[in-house]
């Protein structure tokens, strides 16, 4: 089946500074979406992206299909930024199952 | 507001005792799925839903039950709990299972069975 690597597994940064997360797929994919899960668990869509580029404030990602990749970046980083980054994929799939692919996620954490 | 509401947020339970997580959503989707979030495997689906009175087992079936009666509500069923089911659920859905659209994720459901 389908494998999603993210990188880096973990991340330290200062609040205000910029990072980049990667995501890598190993096969073509229908969907691909980043998730933010708090610490209180709870999963935050960021994007729906399966190609292309998308903005929504301080988040950014790009999805390169052809090229089997997406990246999330993150700009002037806040505390409320910290927690696990997930990236997430529908492989094109023979049957009916919608179901995603979760790579291991980027654990990022902001310090003040 | 769409959302997908899962119920209850937090469960601790015994080994055996029969339970059920409640998972809706208002947004008239007819994809529905449970999966589950342990340490370095991931989340990992459960079962899925194309529509009402429509499911199948996704990877780990193993241990649960579910169904779907009406198209707002998928419920995950644990007839006999073990400890090995403690984990962190999701319930997910989308608007078809056949034209490729955004995953909703319902807050989560954080069981421990003892």
């Amino acid at each position: 089946g389908i494998q999603v690597e993210q990188s880096p597994p973990d991340l330290i940064l200062q609040e205000g500074a910029n990072s980049t997360l990667r995501c890598n797929f190993s096969d073509s994919v229908n969907n691909l979406q980043w998730f933010h899960q708090n610490p209180w668990g709870q999963l935050i869509n960021l994007f729906y992206i399966p190609s292309g580029t998308k903005q929504n404030g301080r988040l950014s990602a790009t999805t390169v299909a052809t090229e089997r990749y997406s990246l999330l970046y993150i700009s002037s980083s806040q505390t409320t930024d910290s927690g696990v980054y997930f990236c997430a994929v529908e492989q094109r799939r023979t049957g009916n199952n919608r179901k995603l692919i979760w790579g291991l996620g980027t654990s990022l954490a902001v310090n003040p | 507001e769409a959302q997908v509401t899962q119920n209850p947020r937090y469960l601790i339970t015994v080994t055996g005792k029969k339970l059920t997580v409640t998972c809706s959503q208002n947004m008239n989707h007819e994809y529905m799925s449970w999966y589950r979030q342990d340490p370095g495997l991931g989340l990992r689906q459960i079962y899925y839903s194309m529509n009402v009175e429509v499911t199948d087992k996704g990877d780990v079936p193993e241990g649960y039950k579910v169904s779907r009666k009406e198209k707002r509500n998928f419920p995950l069923i644990l007839e006999s709990p073990s400890p090995n089911q403690t984990s962190l659920y999701f319930c997910a859905s989308s608007l078809s299972g056949t034209v490729n659209t955004e995953a909703f994720f319902g807050q989560g459901t954080r069981l421990t069975v003892v």
